[in-house]
């Protein structure tokens, strides 16, 4: 089956830096990649998702970035604000109906 | 609100004991998902169901369960509870071709 892989499992940055979290798959089958955010006691959120047909997607300060032969993708989050705290979880999946697997998540902590 | 509604929001039980944990998919949705988050951890895929059958496994234990019925809803059937099952018990849903996951808020077991 599909695994993930995730790095770092946290981070802290200044507000106004950039954070960068990346991960890698392992099946080459998977062609949708997903970042979902997490608050404390809340549900997951999505974010942001690319397809294997596009190497990157940018929507205002989060872009997603795809390299399909090396299979890892990361989420890039520019001018970081305090609101952006919170564990950020990549994930992957094939075609239609499959199950998505999760990474083990990255906390950011956005130092104000 | 992600249109999935998951009950109930808190249990507490004892070893030993059953629980049934149940969610309500966004309307239109014909799969439903099972995740498992402990303490700090990862999204844990545990089952997945897609109207009415059962579609893919993850890392369910023997001792868990589950089933979608006609009008798409899901439980969770989880039995001779352990302390190590206390976790938060996420079903989502999604529709389509998308991929995209719908997460309810969640069900926190805690076991004593």
């Amino acid at each position: 089956g599909e695994n993930v892989e995730q790095h770092p499992s946290t981070l802290s940055v200044q507000e106004g830096d950039s954070a960068v979290i990346k991960c890698t798959y392992s099946d080459s089958a998977s062609n949708y990649f997903p970042w979902y955010k997490q608050e404390l006691g809340k549900r997951p959120q999505l974010i942001i998702d690319i397809r294997s047909n596009v190497g990157e997607k940018k929507d205002q300060r989060i872009a997603v970035t795809l390299n399909k032969t090396a299979k890892h993708f990361s989420l890039h989050i520019t001018e970081t604000q305090p609101e952006d705290s919170a564990v950020y979880f990549c994930a992957a999946s094939g075609t239609g109906r499959r199950a998505l697997t999760f990474g083990s998540g990255t906390r950011l902590q956005v130092q104000p | 609100d992600s249109g999935v509604t998951q009950t109930p929001k808190h249990l507490i039980t004892a070893t030993g004991q059953r629980v049934t944990l149940r969610c309500s998919p966004r309307s239109g949705d014909l799969s439903v998902y099972w995740y498992q988050q402990s303490l700090d951890q990862g999204l844990q895929f545990l089952i997945q169901y897609y109207n009415g059958e059962e579609r893919a496994k993850g890392n369910i234990l023997e001792r868990f369960s589950a089933q979608q019925f006609p009008d798409l809803h899901s439980e969770l059937n989880l039995s001779s509870l352990e302390l190590g099952d206390s976790a938060l018990y996420f079903c989502a849903s999604s529709g389509g071709l998308t991929g995209e996951l719908f997460f309810g808020e969640g069900s926190r077991l805690t076991v004593l």
